[in-house]
């Protein structure tokens, strides 16, 4: 079935004021790729929403995606200790139903 | 401000017993959905309706029921709860494929 993969797949360490990158990989058309944030036990929040073709920026977040390698990435500047959690994409696929990645826990070190 | 309430916060039930989670939402949105998350899984669609008085199956409805008697209110039943059905249950709101969409703070589930 279809499937999104996310990387780093398990976690990404950090220090503070350091640059993350995360993407997820799908294995059908990408119709729209959305990002979600999610603290330990917590509600998903919704970061970014990208149509297959756009860039799209929210303060220090830039969600892009690159329909034709399958691809979407979410770049986080100048990484915070807040920024800590799990960050989630999820690809718009057959039906319009949301298929979800499993995630890459954040942790940001002072 | 968007908002989607989720009761109970946790939960501890016995096998066999019926467990009714609930969730209410004040955005006025037609479409809501319920979720299970699992370590290794991810977000699993159980139940989703388009509207007051529809519920359709998602990808895992086995052992689940669904209700929608208002636009604002959607509940998960599960009738006869399971250790297997030991989870955190998201409710959601939105438009389907998701540019709006917003959760609740979850369910923890416990079913002994």
């Amino acid at each position: 079935g279809q499937q999104v993969q996310q990387s780093p797949p398990a976690s990404l360490v950090l220090q503070e004021g350091e640059n993350a990158e995360l993407q997820c990989t799908y294995s059908t058309t990408l119709n729209s790729m959305q990002w979600f944030y999610q603290r330990p036990g917590g509600r998903l929040v919704s970061l970014l929403y990208s149509p297959s073709w756009a860039e799209q920026r929210g303060g220090r977040l830039t969600s892009s995606a690159a329909s034709n390698e399958s691809r979407s990435s979410l770049h986080i500047s100048s990484s915070q200790i807040t920024d800590s959690g799990t960050y989630l994409c999820a690809n718009v696929g057959d039906n319009s139903k949301l298929i979800w990645g499993l995630g890459t826990s954040l942790v940001v070190n002072p | 401000e968007a908002a989607v309430t989720q009761s109970p916060r946790n939960k501890v039930a016995v096998t066999g017993g019926k467990v009714t989670l609930s969730c209410n939402q004040t955005n006025n949105h037609n479409n809501m959905y319920w979720y299970r998350q699992d370590t290794g899984h991810g977000l699993r669609l159980i139940h989703y309706s388009y509207g007051a008085g529809s519920t359709e199956k998602g990808d895992i409805p086995d052992g689940y029921k669904a209700s929608r008697p208002s636009q604002e209110n959607f509940s998960l039943i599960l009738e006869l709860a399971t250790p297997s059905q030991t989870s955190v249950y998201f409710c959601a709101s939105g438009e389907w494929g998701g540019r709006t969409l917003y959760f609740g703070s979850g369910t923890r589930l416990t079913v002994l």
